[in-house]
C-alpha cells in the first residue's frame, strides 16, 4: 500500500519568496504531523492535526509558517517570505491517532538561497 | 528545558557484532518512547517502542531497554548488518503533552564495517 507521500522532494527558492509543501498521508490516518529537520539535527515539531479538532500549532517558529489540512486528508505547509534559516528537510508523518507508530514521508528538502 | 539527548553521535561496529545505541532523557513525565531509523534521503522508520510500565521489549534482532531510575533508554541490535547503517533517533512522549507530540533526540549515526 502507499505510504506518506510528500511533494516536491526538493525545492530551491530565493529569499523572500513563498513556498508550499504538500503531504498526502496514508489513507485512513486521522493524525498528521509536520516536523522540520535541519542538517545533522534531530526532528523539530511544527504542527499537529487530529481529525476535525483545532490543530496544535505550538511548534511553528514564526507567523510566516502556516499549515492547513483539507478534508481531513492532504495537508499543505506554507512558508511566507522565506529566509535562509528556513532551509531544512520538512517531514510529514501520519498515524491512526496520536504519536504511536508514526509513518513518515521522505520529506521535502528546502533550500533558500 | 527538558529534552532527549544521545551519548554518542557516531558508532562504528563490525558486521556481525552487536550494537548498542544509548539515549538519555530528562523528562520524568515521559511514558512512551520510540526508536526510529533514518537512512540517507528517507524519512524516519519506526523500529520499536516501549511504555514506561515496561523495562524491556524485544523485536526482530532489536531490543529496547528502559531504565527509569537513571532515565536511560538503549537500543540493542543483534548481529549488526550493513543494512543497519543509518541514523538512529530516540523520541519521547511526555504524559503532560496530552499525546500530541514526540520530542526527538539529536540522533546517532551507526556505521557498519564489512
Amino acid at each position: 500500500g502507499a505510504g506518506v507521500s510528500q511533494s516536491p522532494s526538493n525545492k530551491v527558492t530565493e529569499k523572500g519568496k513563498d513556498v508550499e509543501l504538500r503531504c498526502d498521508p496514508i489513507s485512513g490516518h486521522t493524525a498528521l504531523y509536520w516536523y522540520r529537520q535541519s542538517l545533522g539535527q534531530g526532528l523539530e515539531f511544527l504542527i499537529y492535526f487530529q481529525g476535525n479538532s483545532a490543530p496544535d500549532k505550538s511548534g511553528l517558529p514564526s507567523d510566516r509558517f502556516s499549515a492547513e489540512r483539507t478534508g481531513g486528508s492532504v495537508s499543505t505547509l506554507t512558508i511566507q517570505r522565506t529566509q535562509q534559516e528556513d532551509s531544512a528537510v520538512y517531514l510529514c508523518a501520519s498515524s491512526l491517532g496520536g504519536v504511536e507508530k508514526l509513518f513518515f514521508g521522505s520529506g521535502t528538502q528546502l533550500s533558500v538561497l | 528545558g527538558e529534552s532527549v539527548g544521545l551519548h554518542l553521535p557516531t558508532l562504528s561496529v563490525q558486521e556481525g557484532d552487536n550494537s548498542i545505541i544509548n539515549c538519555a532523557y530528562s523528562n520524568s513525565a515521559s511514558d512512551y518512547f520510540i526508536w526510529y531509523k533514518q537512512e540517507s534521503g528517507k524519512g524516519p522508520q519506526f523500529i520499536i517502542d516501549i511504555r514506561s510500565n515496561m523495562d524491556k521489549r524485544q523485536g526482530q534482532r532489536v531490543t529496547v531497554l528502559l531504565n527509569k531510575t537513571v532515565k536511560h533508554l538503549s537500543l540493542q541490535i543483534a548481529a549488526t548488518q550493513p543494512g543497519d547503517s543509518a541514523v538512529y533517533f530516540c523520541a519521547e512522549n511526555p504524559l503532560n503533552n496530552a499525546g500530541n507530540m514526540l520530542t526527538f533526540g539529536g540522533g546517532t549515526r551507526l556505521m557498519v564495517k564489512p
